[in-house]
C-alpha cells in the first residue's frame, strides 16, 4: 500500500525567504507520480507541480521546485521568494502508475499549513 | 477554462437523512473521484469512477455509495447520514491517459455538517 507522510503540521516563513515543505513516500512500485497541491482558505485545490518517478531532472514551475530524492523516497517542495499569498495548506500526493490500473487515484499526505509573515 | 462544480458549498443535514452530493465536470474526463478531507488526515478517497456506470471503492467507502449515469456527473450518496460524516467533501476529475502527468482537477468542495 502507498503512503505519503508530511511531518510538518505547520511552517512559518518570512516574506521573500525560501521555504521547504517536506514529503516522504512509501511504495513498492517502480512507476509513480508525485504531485503538490495548494489549498488556500477558500478551499479550492490548486495543482502546483508534478514529478514522474523516471524523470531525471527535478521539476520546476516558476517559484516552485520539487527536490526529488528517489533513493530516500522524498519529494520536498521548495518555494522561493515567499509571498503573502503563499499562505495556505499544502498537500503532497502520489499516483500509482504500476500496471496501468490505478485510474489516476491519488494518495494524499496530511498536509502542511504554511504561514508567510510580512 | 476547465471546471468542476459541486452542487452546494455548505450543507446541514440531520442524522439519518439521505444526502446527495452532486459533482459535474465539463472537461469530458473519464475519471471522477470523491474525497473527504478532515484535519490531520489529509484527503481520503471514498469512491472513484473510470467510466459511466463503473465505480470502484476507495479507502473509506463505508456508509457511502455513488452513481455515475452520465460521463459528466458523479454523485456521492450518504444513505443514512451520521455525525461522523461531518466533513469537507471534494470532487475531482482527470483524463484517462495514465502515461501523462495529468493532475486531478478539483471542485470547490462541500462542507457537510450532520447534526
Amino acid at each position: 500500500a502507498q503512503k505519503i507522510t508530511q511531518t510538518q503540521p505547520g511552517m512559518f516563513v518570512q516574506e521573500k525567504e525560501a521555504v521547504t515543505l517536506d514529503c516522504t513516500y512509501d511504495t513498492s512500485d517502480q512507476s509513480y507520480g508525485l504531485f503538490w497541491y495548494k489549498q488556500p482558505s477558500s478551499g479550492e485545490m490548486i495543482f502546483l507541480i508534478y514529478q514522474g518517478s523516471y524523470d531525471e531532472q527535478n521539476a520546476t514551475e516558476g517559484r516552485y521546485s520539487l527536490n526529488f530524492q528517489k533513493a530516500r523516497k522524498s519529494a520536498n517542495l521548495v518555494i522561493s521568494a515567499s509571498q503573502l499569498g503563499d499562505s495556505a495548506m499544502y498537500f503532497c500526493a502520489m499516483r500509482d502508475d504500476a500496471g496501468g490500473t490505478s485510474y489516476g487515484k491519488l494518495t494524499f499526505g496530511q498536509g502542511t499549513i504554511l504561514t508567510v509573515h510580512p | 477554462d476547465v471546471k468542476v462544480t459541486q452542487s452546494s458549498r455548505y450543507l446541514v443535514k440531520r442524522t439519518g437523512e439521505k444526502v446527495f452530493l452532486e459533482c459535474v465536470q465539463d472537461m469530458d474526463h473519464e475519471n471522477m473521484f470523491w474525497y473527504r478531507q478532515d484535519p490531520g488526515l489529509g484527503l481520503r478517497l471514498i469512491y472513484f469512477s473510470y467510466d459511466v456506470k463503473m465505480k470502484e471503492k476507495g479507502d473509506i467507502p463505508e456508509g457511502y455509495s455513488v452513481s455515475r449515469e452520465k460521463k459528466e456527473r458523479f454523485s456521492l450518496i450518504l444513505e443514512s447520514a451520521s455525525t461522523n460524516q461531518t466533513s469537507m467533501y471534494l470532487c475531482a476529475s482527470s483524463p484517462l491517459d495514465r502515461e501523462a502527468s495529468y493532475e486531478q482537477y478539483f471542485g470547490p468542495g462541500t462542507r457537510l455538517t450532520v447534526t
